[in-house]
């Protein structure tokens, strides 16, 4: 099984709507990334949790990291077309400060 | 400044021929990684480097992949007797240094397809 879980796969919401993406792992989490990532292109770093409970904005985006349940929620508020693509969580799951865990992403898509 | 930047963007070639793909880091990155990333998954991590040496190659599938950076910066990913299951696009990241503290940087990615 997936050692980080994404959910939901996919996403279709409307233009303004708000949105929460969830990532869950099985094993410690030692670092929590969120990436963004549009076809062809490379990974978009967004933001880094490291502490149980910490929370951070950046723009319409806020993730937080909830330690004792394993699990990490980005949630976008009033989306807009420009947000629409692969939300990507990855996890330093071994403590190994370098090797990065991902889920399998959520495709997120945002009509006009 | 500019990012982490990878050639080809694209590479076919045929199977059970050899292939090197390049990555470029961040100047100034001591940690560089590679990741392979297959059609609908997260990447996946294959290699990491601190400085020129390899400290971690757990994640390279077998003994016919290997990657060198002999000067602390530019790195290439060699594949040889490709094989079809080797398509995927093969990611490079670099970060200032290692630990949670340092973000990975990724770069655009090369597609490798084997015919």
């Amino acid at each position: 099984s997936q050692e980080l879980e994404q959910s939901p796969q996919s996403l279709i919401v409307q233009e303004g709507k708000n949105l929460t993406i969830n990532c869950t792992s099985s094993k410690t989490l030692y670092g929590l990334y969120w990436y963004k990532q549009k076809y062809g292109e490379g990974l978009i770093f967004l933001m880094m949790l490291q502490k149980g409970g910490e929370e951070k904005s950046h723009e319409k985006i806020t993730a937080k990291l909830d330690e004792k349940k394993q699990q990490s929620s980005l949630h976008i508020t009033a989306s807009q077309p420009s947000h629409a693509g692969i939300y990507l969580c990855g996890a330093d799951i071994g403590g190994s400060n370098y090797k990065l865990t991902f889920g399998k992403g959520t495709l997120l898509t945002v009509n006009p | 400044g500019a990012g982490v930047s990878q050639t080809p963007s694209n590479k076919v070639t045929e199977k059970g021929k050899y292939v090197e793909l390049r990555c470029d880091p961040i100047s100034g990155h001591t940690a560089l990684y590679w990741y392979r990333q297959s059609l609908g998954q997260g990447p996946e991590f294959l290699i990491y480097f601190q400085g020129t040496g390899a400290a971690d190659d757990s994640g390279l599938p077998n003994d016919r992949f290997f990657a060198v950076r002999p000067e602390g910066s530019v790195s290439t990913l060699k594949i040889q007797r490709t094989e079809r299951g080797d398509s995927a696009v093969y990611l490079c990241a670099s970060s200032l240094e290692i630990g949670q503290h340092y973000e990975q940087y990724f770069g655009p990615g090369t597609r490798l397809t084997v015919t």
